[in-house]
């Protein structure tokens, strides 16, 4: 089955500097990449999210990029600041299996003021 | 804040006890996912149900169950309770057609359970 890796599992910056998490994949079928943001003790919330024919999407402050050849994708977040502290999870799913996610284990990032 | 809500939002229960969770669909949604996350953990996939049938399930043992109703809300029974199921319990709604490629799913608050 898929297994999706996440790198860092912690991560501190300064506020206003940028962030960057990345995730790699192992099943090729694999066609659809979401992030998610969850705070303490709140529910996942998806921020973005590629599909496998596009390469980079942008929303604000937040973009993800895909390599498709590689099976990585990455979250940049620009100008971070203090409430985009929380956990990161990216996660992989195609259309076969159900759109089951199967998600990385989680990046802590914290900004600091 | 998704439309998916879930009942109860937390539950304490005692080992070998079965327990039975709720989720509410957002509207006009048709598919319910669960998902387990363990503390410190990403979600891990339970199973998927598609307009009242299973539609796919993770590497979970069979005391972990589900139904979905003509509503579309669902709940996920968990018959003889390990200490190791103790974990934050969330479901996702998305809207699945077949033409499509892959839908968003849209995830409940979540309902944390404590086994003792």
């Amino acid at each position: 089955g898929e297994n999706v890796e996440q790198h860092p599992s912690t991560l501190s910056v300064q506020e206003g500097d940028s962030a960057v998490i990345k995730c790699t994949y192992s099943d090729s079928a694999s066609n659809y990449f979401p992030w998610y943001k969850q705070e303490l003790g709140k529910r996942p919330q998806l921020i973005i999210d590629i599909r496998s024919n596009v390469g980079e999407k942008k929303d604000q402050r937040i973009a993800v990029t895909l390599n498709k050849t590689a099976k990585h994708f990455s979250l940049h977040i620009t100008e971070t600041q203090p409430e985009d502290s929380a956990v990161y999870f990216c996660a992989a799913s195609k259309r076969a299996a159900g759109n089951k996610l199967t998600f990385g284990g989680g990046t802590r990032v914290l900004v600091k003021p | 804040e998704t439309g998916v809500t879930q009942s109860p939002t937390h539950l304490i229960k005692t080992r070998g006890q079965q327990v039975t969770l709720r989720c509410s669909s957002q509207s006009g949604h048709n598919t319910v996912s669960w998902y387990q996350q363990a503390l410190g953990q990403g979600p891990q996939f339970i199973f998927q149900y598609y307009r009242e049938e299973e539609n796919g399930r993770g590497n979970f043992p069979p005391r972990f169950s589900g139904l979905q109703f003509p509503n579309y809300s669902s709940e996920l029974n968990v018959n003889a309770l390990e200490l190791d199921d103790s974990a934050l319990y969330l479901c996702a709604s998305s809207l699945d057609w077949p033409a499509t490629s892959t839908d968003t799913q849209y995830f409940g608050p979540g309902t944390r359970l404590t086994v003792l």
